[in-house]
């Protein structure tokens, strides 16, 4: 089966950078993805690691590491509205099956 | 482009009755997935479509939760009889294909079971 951990919760500054760690086992692994859920609304995702390395979307960054099984992803110049969970995903399988791990809640203070 | 659409958007049953939830996906989109979501923690896969084909149903209650996909587009959920631990948030995505990671999240059902 697979199974995905991340810290239930982190609080940062506004203005600084922050973390978000994913290590996770399975079989047939094909690549890693995260999202991002604010209360009451859908997932939305942010972004997709099938290689090793460092992807970066504007403020977002998210690195994989598949020797160690590992991931994360990086938020700067962090602001109030990335107040949010964020969940890391595998994709594995011959269908790439998706599984969520239990979520970050993100607590960005002034 | 519109995004994937679900009704309804909330449900109050009691224990026992059945309900049903649709989602009609991102025009185009062959893989079409079902999450059930409870408070606290992450999306939880029920069921899995490529086209309108079953790909993953291993996590699916299957004694009480059906799913269809006709013709490849619109899907239901059924869940019947309902239990109280029933009470989530039903999400819907869609891919364009299985690979790639990127899955467009329709608003959800909340489901709440008394």
């Amino acid at each position: 089966g697979q199974s995905l951990e991340q810290p239930s919760e982190v609080t940062a500054v506004e203005g600084a950078i922050v973390q978000i760690n994913c290590t996770y086992q399975t079989s047939g692994f094909y690549g890693l993805s995260w999202y991002q859920q604010h209360d009451g609304g859908a997932p939305t995702f942010l972004s997709y690691n099938a290689l090793d390395g460092l992807e970066e979307t504007g403020r977002f960054s998210s690195f994989l590491s598949r020797s160690d099984s590992y991931g994360y992803l990086l938020l700067q110049e962090l602001q109030m509205k990335d107040s949010a969970s964020y969940f890391c995903a595998v994709n594995s399988g011959g269908y790439q099956k998706v599984t969520f791990g239990t979520g970050t809640k993100l607590q960005v203070i002034p | 482009e519109a995004g994937v659409a679900q009704s309804p958007r909330y449900k109050i049953i009691e224990k026992r009755q059945s309900v049903a939830f649709w989602c009609n996906p991102i025009s185009g989109h062959a893989t079409l997935y079902w999450y059930q979501q409870i408070l606290g923690q992450g999306p939880k896969l029920l069921i899995q479509f490529q086209n309108n084909g079953v790909v993953d149903d291993s996590q699916l209650p299957k004694d009480r939760f059906s799913a269809e996909r006709l013709k490849g587009v619109d899907s239901t959920l059924k869940i019947q009889p309902a239990k109280l631990e029933d009470s989530a948030v039903y999400l819907c995505a869609s891919s364009l294909a299985a690979r790639g990671g990127e899955q467009y999240f329709g608003p959800g059902t909340r489901l709440t079971v008394t």
